[in-house]
């Protein structure tokens, strides 16, 4: 079985500042990395992915992740962030075997980008 | 590219009766995957149908089903309603194919509200 954890519930930030946002997982497993982000009352909208290759991964609205396979780790970076990325944040993992493609997903972390 | 679409947008039923749920995946997806997104709970795992198939299932009771049709769209219904059962249903699709199947795209859900 997978599991994911986001170890912050919330990340206060001011507009124009860098933001991390830390991302484990656990898994007996390979697996592919995720991050999707959801606007309020909306659904969820792929940031980036990652499958293979390198372990930097660019994604949607200047968002990149880095993939730590010894770390277990993929936390999602921003280098200034703006007041509309103000939003929830959901890593995610599944398998790299086909039987079984459900998304496990962390519990969210909220961004609050103030002025 | 249109994407996933759900309906309704909202749904307010009582205890006991029944919801159906609907989704249409993206032109030229075959899988089809639903989660509850419900408050204090995340994101859980439903259902993944593919090529009109149940493939998997979460750890959700029996009273949760659903189908896929011919031309891949997907309902899920959910019987016996329970207060618990209020939440932000999502669908997703993704591709079959090797090196797109891993990624899921979603709808922007159906709020269900039981009274």
């Amino acid at each position: 079985a997978q599991s994911v954890t986001q170890l912050d519930s919330q990340v206060p930030v001011f507009e124009e500042a860098p933001v991390e946002l830390r991302c484990n997982y656990s898994s007996s497993v390979s697996v592919y990395l995720f991050w999707y982000v959801q606007y309020p009352n909306q659904g969820l909208q792929l940031l980036l992915k990652y499958l293979s290759g390198s372990t930097l991964v660019k994604g949607i609205n200047g968002f990149e992740a880095e993939f730590n396979k010894s770390q277990t780790s993929f936390h999602l970076r921003k280098p200034s962030v703006h007041i509309s990325d103000t939003a929830e944040y959901f890593c995610a993992v599944t398998r790299r075997d086909t039987g079984r493609r459900a998304l496990t997903f962390g519990s969210g972390t909220r961004l609050q980008v103030q002025p | 590219e249109a994407g996933v679409t759900q309906s309704p947008t909202h749904l307010i039923k009582t205890r006991g009766q029944q919801a159906t749920l609907r989704c249409s995946p993206i032109s030229g997806h075959t899988s089809v995957y639903w989660y509850q997104q419900a408050l204090g709970l995340g994101l859980q795992f439903l259902l993944w149908y593919d090529e009109g198939e149940e493939r998997n299932r979460g750890n959700f009771p029996p009273r949760f089903s659903g189908r896929q049709f011919p031309n891949y769209s997907s309902e899920l219904n959910v019987n016996a309603l329970e207060l618990e059962d209020s939440a932000l249903y999502l669908c997703a699709s993704s591709y079959t194919l090797a090196g797109e199947r891993e990624t899921q795209y979603f709808g922007p859900g159906t709020r269900l509200l039981v009274l």
